[in-house]
């Protein structure tokens, strides 16, 4: 149980196109979501915090018009990078939580901004 | 603000043996989790042990254990017996239980190596 998707897990964009990253948790529901992103050999670094059907609390600097999420229901939350540039590419993990303290994570997308 | 520290970048160690990661991290709550997790090649987070901070015995996970230290704000992960799955990132982490937004706070990880 406990299983978290990630939709795609790896995409190839060009730069000035908008991206849409999907986050499904599939045995259970998910009060809060995770966003993510991790650089080549570093720690992860959260982005932003949704629960279903409220607006996102983003990270300081982590610019939210660039990163747009939405968590329409308890088992889906997306994360939409808008026209992306290259610097957005990296590793995306979302991860999801059924209650306090538990997170389960997405396997992760890789995204690629040419 | 709290913070998670991971003072080894890198280790090596040979099959079968024992090794310990090290992380301190500092907070003034007193109610809070600490996790241990693995990040093998495939990027897959993986939870490998969580320790709740009033729980005074330290937790087990078949060969995984830590020692907590609470008064010296130090959580150490032992792998016993390792083996080559073992091999991945390891990030050491901490989450304010009383925290509304249940957020993570990640170390910056040490890469292990378990070498044949």
């Amino acid at each position: 149980g406990a299983v978290v998707s990630q939709h795609p897990s790896w995409v190839i964009c060009k730069s000035g196109t908008s991206v849409k990253i999907e986050c499904r948790s599939l045995d259970f529901q998910a009060t809060t979501m995770f966003w993510y992103r991790q650089f080549p050999k570093q720690s992860l670094m959260l982005m932003a915090t949704s629960n279903e059907g409220s607006k996102a609390t983003y990270e300081q600097g982590v610019e939210k018009d660039k990163f747009l999420i939405n968590h329409a229901s308890l088992t889906l939350s997306t994360l939409t990078v808008t026209s992306a540039h290259p610097e957005d590419s990296s590793f995306y993990i979302c991860s999801a939580s059924p209650f306090s303290y538990e997170q389960y994570f997405g396997p992760g997308t890789r995204l690629t901004v040419t | 603000a709290q913070t998670v520290t991971q003072s080894q970048p890198e280790m090596s160690v040979q099959e079968a043996e024992t090794v310990t990661l090290s992380c301190t991290y500092d907070t003034s709550e007193s109610n809070y989790y600490l996790f241990w997790y693995k990040q093998p090649p495939s990027r897959q987070m993986i939870l490998v042990i969580r320790q709740e901070a009033y729980k005074q015995q330290n937790a087990t996970e078949n060969r995984f254990s830590v020692n907590f230290q609470k008064a010296a704000k130090s959580f150490s992960l032992k792998i016993s017996d390792s083996q080559l799955g073992d091999t991945a990132m390891y990030f050491c982490a901490f989450m304010n239980r009383l925290s509304r937004d249940d957020k993570i706070i990640f170390g910056k990880g040490t890469r292990l190596h378990i070498l044949p």
